[in-house]
């Protein structure tokens, strides 16, 4: 049971180039979440997945889409990147349809964007 | 807005004694609180839920409180050991946006 696995562990991009972040998870689980963590702030949610087939903004979605390509998958895409990008991309789930039950997260994907 | 703070210091203790953590919150209600912990370059893992209606949890070493009148939460551990280091997070619930708001977490430190 690997859980939730994220990849790449760690990207370096230019600014206006493009890459998928992807997740997958194992665990059956219905949602999925896409957060970005900074330092000195708390992570935030950039989409999630409540079930397969719906996708919904988060907190601060603009710059990002997303696409869950079945029950186990959930990728984020950045369109055009910039410097204000960089930072720690984490996907999570969990198994129910609330939202806000215990989550569970994958190890991360390190980007920086110069 | 909904606002979580938790102290942006780190928090050195011995090892053996209690390490108590603090998150306070601001504009809201929560139904209930989670705390995780996380390691340097690792995801968050999940260690406590505590509801609005419970006082008090405890899981082995952990302890957690949750006054809602003083809108605040702590988090002890008692015992502490030095692989007890780590940043720990607090996360509320949202209200009706689904969504979990997050505090920016402590880094503590026990010293052996």
């Amino acid at each position: 049971n690997a859980g939730v696995t994220q990849t790449p562990k760690f990207q370096v991009l230019k600014t206006g180039q493009s890459m998928t972040l992807q997740c997958a998870q194992d665990m059956n689980h219905n949602s999925m979440y896409w957060y970005r963590q900074d330092p000195g702030m708390g992570l935030r949610l950039i989409y999630y997945s409540a079930s397969e087939g719906t996708t919904d903004k988060g907190e601060v979605p603009n710059g990002y889409n997303v696409s869950r390509l079945n029950k186990r998958e959930f990728s984020l895409r950045l369109e055009s990147a910039a410097p204000s990008q960089t930072s720690v991309y984490f996907c999570a789930s969990n198994e129910g349809l609330v939202v806000k039950e215990t989550q569970y997260f994958g190890p991360g994907t390190r980007l920086l964007v110069l | 807005s909904q606002k979580i703070e938790q102290n942006s210091e780190a928090l050195n203790i011995q090892e053996g004694k209690t390490a108590t953590l603090t998150c306070n919150y601001t504009n809201y209600s929560p139904a209930y609180l989670q705390w995780y912990r996380q390691d340097p370059g690792r995801g968050p893992v999940f260690l406590l839920l505590i509801r609005e209606n419970e006082k008090e949890k405890r899981k082995e070493r952990l302890k957690v409180t949750f006054d809602t009148t003083l809108k605040q939460s702590l988090f002890h551990i008692t015992a502490s050991q030095p692989a007890d280091s780590a940043t720990y997070l607090c996360a509320l619930e949202e209200g009706s946006n689904y969504q979990l708001i997050w505090g920016a977490g402590t880094k503590l430190i026990i010293k052996p």
